[in-house]
């Protein structure tokens, strides 16, 4: 069964910091993997996803995130910190086989970032 | 595409009363999803759909709620009767495939 597991509910970092959210899954067959992003009041949002190829996938506001299967880890990152970045993120992972579509989520970790 | 389209957005309703939450997909999109999320539970899976016909319903809390989807383009999640316990923004997402979710702005539902 696949599971994906967010170090950390909550993180807190300075305006202009290096932004690291972990993300570890479980997967007995090759993963597709993603990152959301919830708003105050919002839906979920894509953010960037990992299907095959390149293993560095950039997504939208400067985010980023590397597939390392050796670690099972999707890790996602971002160079320098904007308030607007205060959200919740979301780790999710699918069956790279699968025709439904359908995910597992993480628990979610909290960003908070301070001026 | 205008995305995926809940309503209504709000929705109060008191103890006891059926609550009709919509959802319509993106065209094209072969899957869809209802999600419950609340401070405690988090994301909760509670149904999906592929090609119309429902797949999983194993998140479904009990038997008050039900979900359909009649065609590609619609869909409903009913509770009979409602109860203050659920409470909580309720997600619909459609998907083409393995390419990732869309989800909706959600519905946020509270029971008086």
């Amino acid at each position: 069964a696949q599971s994906v597991t967010q170090l950390g509910s909550h993180v807190s970092v300075s305006e202009g910091a290096l932004v690291l959210l972990r993300c570890n899954y479980s997967s007995s067959v090759p993963p597709y993997l993603f990152w959301y992003v919830q708003y105050p009041n919002q839906g979920l949002q894509l953010l960037l996803k990992y299907t095959t190829g390149a293993t560095l996938v950039k997504g939208i506001n400067g985010f980023e995130a590397e597939f390392k299967k050796s670690e099972t880890s999707f890790h996602l990152t971002k160079p320098s910190a904007h308030m607007s970045d205060a959200a919740e993120y979301f780790c999710a992972v699918s069956e790279g086989s699968s025709n439904t579509g359908k995910l597992i989520f993480g628990q979610g970790t909290t960003l908070q970032v301070k001026p | 595409d205008a995305g995926v389209i809940q309503s209504p957005r709000h929705e109060v309703t008191e103890m006891g009363q059926e609550v009709t939450l919509r959802c319509k997909p993106i065209s094209g999109h072969n899957s869809l999803f209802w999600y419950r999320q609340t401070m405690m539970r988090g994301l909760e899976l509670l149904i999906y759909f592929n090609n119309n016909v429902p797949i999983d319903d194993s998140g479904m809390p009990e038997d008050r709620f039900s979900a359909k989807m009649p065609n590609a383009s619609f869909s409903t999640l009913k509770i009979q009767p409602s109860e203050p316990r659920d409470s909580a923004v309720y997600f619909c997402a459609s998907s083409l495939n393995n390419y990732g979710y869309t989800f909706g702005s959600g519905t946020r539902l509270t029971v008086v």
